[in-house]
């Protein structure tokens, strides 16, 4: 089993919509969750960090769920500029250290 | 601050060359990461360094890929000899706290024909 997955899309949707992804990890010992974003042929961009009681970013809301292991990304009102792949990522490792294990990414499309 | 620099940003070189991919990280930021990315595997890690002593080396393919990082304001990854299954892009990261995630570098792209 990969450590971190994520379905591949892509997901084509129209502005203005909500789109949702989301990811499992196998690590019952992850520590933090984040979300990056990869424009094509770019590097990926820390986009937001998931925390346990879940939190909002403007049009974008992570949640954590540590019993089920798993992670997800809303994004609300979506524009054309959020086309990208979305990587969900875990740290593994203890204390503030450690490594980020990264998914493979779900590429969004966003059409006018 | 210039964020993570990686050069050089393309490489296209024969099977069987020597490649030296070069990183300098965030002033400050005790970790150094490479990483390599392709369509098929997503995103691994290679190696990574703490205070510029390597403490995983795990992910490093074979015994033809070798990083350095001589001070807290560079390190290298080489490959000798190259392969074209090591066409990839392979992309520097660091932190000063994993915690809060890493900063990436541009990549280089590299090419092995």
């Amino acid at each position: 089993r990969k450590e971190v997955e994520q379905d591949p899309g892509p997901f084509n949707v129209p502005e203005g919509a909500t789109v949702a992804f989301n990811c499992t990890y196998s690590n019952s010992a992850s520590q933090s969750f984040f979300w990056y974003r990869q424009d094509c042929r770019k590097e990926p961009k820390l986009l937001m960090s998931v925390y346990s009681s879940g939190n909002e970013d403007g049009r974008f809301t992570a949640q954590l769920n540590r019993a089920s292991q798993y992670i997800s990304l809303l994004i609300r009102d979506s524009k054309l500029s959020d086309s990208a792949t979305y990587l969900c990522v875990v740290r593994v490792g203890g204390g503030s250290q450690g490594n980020l294990i990264f998914g493979k990414g779900t590429k969004l499309s966003v059409k006018p | 601050d210039a964020g993570v620099i990686q050069s050089p940003r393309h490489e296209v070189t024969e099977m069987g060359q020597e490649v030296t991919l070069r990183c300098k990280p965030i002033s400050g930021h005790d970790y150094l990461f490479w990483y390599r990315q392709t369509m098929m595997r997503g995103l691994e890690l290679l190696i990574y360094f703490n205070n510029n002593v390597p403490i995983d080396d795990s992910g490093m393919p074979e015994d033809r890929f070798s990083a350095k990082m001589p001070n807290a304001s560079f390190s290298t990854l080489k490959i000798q000899p190259s392969e074209p299954r090591d066409s990839a892009v392979y992309f520097c990261a660091s932190s000063l706290v994993v915690k809060d995630g890493y900063t990436f570098g541009s990549g280089t792209r590299l090419t092995v024909v």
